[in-house]
C-alpha cells in the first residue's frame, strides 16, 4: 500500500538549533502535502500545506518564516523549525496525497519527535 | 468557529463488547467525516471515510454513521479485541481534496 516515509523519527538538540525533516511519498507521487504538530494528549493541527513547485500555505497563526517549507519535487517536502526553542518541542505528522488518485485519503507518515533543550 | 468534538477523551470497556465513539461538529457543513486510529509515538492510519450522503459505512468489525442534521457521526467497533485499544481520530474536510480538520480523539482500551 501507499507509504509516506519521515526522516528523522526523533531529534535532539539545543535552543537555537535549526532542524530540517523529510517526508517523502515512496511509492506515489504528491503534488500536496500537508504538515501537522501534535502536542501530547492533543490532537493534530494543521500547520500548512505544501504545494509541489509553489509556495506553501500557511494557517493562521503558523510563522511562515520560522516554519520553512519547501516541495521540490512531486515524492519530497520538508520541513525546517528555524532557530527552534524549547516551545517548538511537539510531534510533526506529515501526510501526502496521491495525486494519481484524488479521491482517496491521504497517507501519513510515522512522525517526527521533536526535543528542544 | 469551527469545533469538533469526541465525547470523552477515554473509554474503556470489556473485551468482546461493542465500543462506541462519538464525533460532534458545530459550524461546519464537511463533504468528508473519516475516522482514524492512532498508536502512541505513530501517525494516523486510516480507517473509514463516509461522505455527506451516505448515511452508513461498514468494513470488517467497523461501522461508521454520519447523521449531518445532528451534526453527529458515530464509530463502532463489534466484538471488541486488546489490540483495538488505541486512540481514534474523527476527520472532517469540505472535500477529498481539502485539508482535514481533526478532533481531539478519544483514546479507546480494551480490556480482557
Amino acid at each position: 500500500g501507499a507509504v509516506v516515509s519521515q526522516h528523522p523519527s526523533r531529534v535532539i538538540c539545543k535552543s537555537g538549533t535549526s532542524v530540517k525533516i523529510e517526508c517523502r511519498s515512496l511509492d506515489f507521487q504528491a503534488t500536496t502535502m500537508f504538515w501537522y504538530r501534535q502536542f501530547p494528549k492533543q490532537s493534530l493541527m494543521l500547520m500548512a500545506t505544501s504545494n509541489e513547485g509553489s509556495k506553501a500555505t500557511y494557517e493562521q497563526g503558523v510563522e511562515k518564516d520560522k516554519f520553512l517549507i519547501n516541495h521540490a519535487s512531486l515524492t519530497l517536502s520538508t520541513l525546517t523549525v528555524t532557530s527552534a526553542h524549547p516551545e517548538d518541542s511537539s510531534f510533526y505528522i506529515c501526510s501526502a496525497r496521491d495525486r494519481s488518485r484524488a479521491n482517496q485519503p491521504q497517507h501519513f507518515g510515522d512522525g517526527t519527535r521533536l526535543s528542544i533543550l | 468557529s469551527q469545533k469538533i468534538e469526541q465525547n470523552s477523551e477515554a473509554l474503556n470497556i470489556q473485551e468482546g463488547k461493542t465500543a462506541t465513539l462519538t464525533c460532534n461538529y458545530t459550524n461546519y457543513s464537511p463533504a468528508y467525516l473519516q475516522w482514524y486510529r492512532q498508536d502512541p509515538g505513530r501517525g494516523p492510519v486510516f480507517l473509514l471515510l463516509i461522505r455527506e450522503n451516505e448515511k452508513e459505512k461498514r468494513k470488517e468489525r467497523l461501522k461508521v454513521t454520519f447523521d449531518t442534521t445532528l451534526k453527529q457521526s458515530l464509530f463502532h467497533i463489534t466484538a471488541s479485541q486488546p489490540a483495538d485499544s488505541a486512540t481514534y481520530l474523527c476527520a472532517l474536510s469540505y472535500s477529498s481534496a481539502s485539508k482535514i480538520i481533526f478532533g481531539s480523539g478519544t483514546r479507546l482500551s480494551i480490556r480482557p
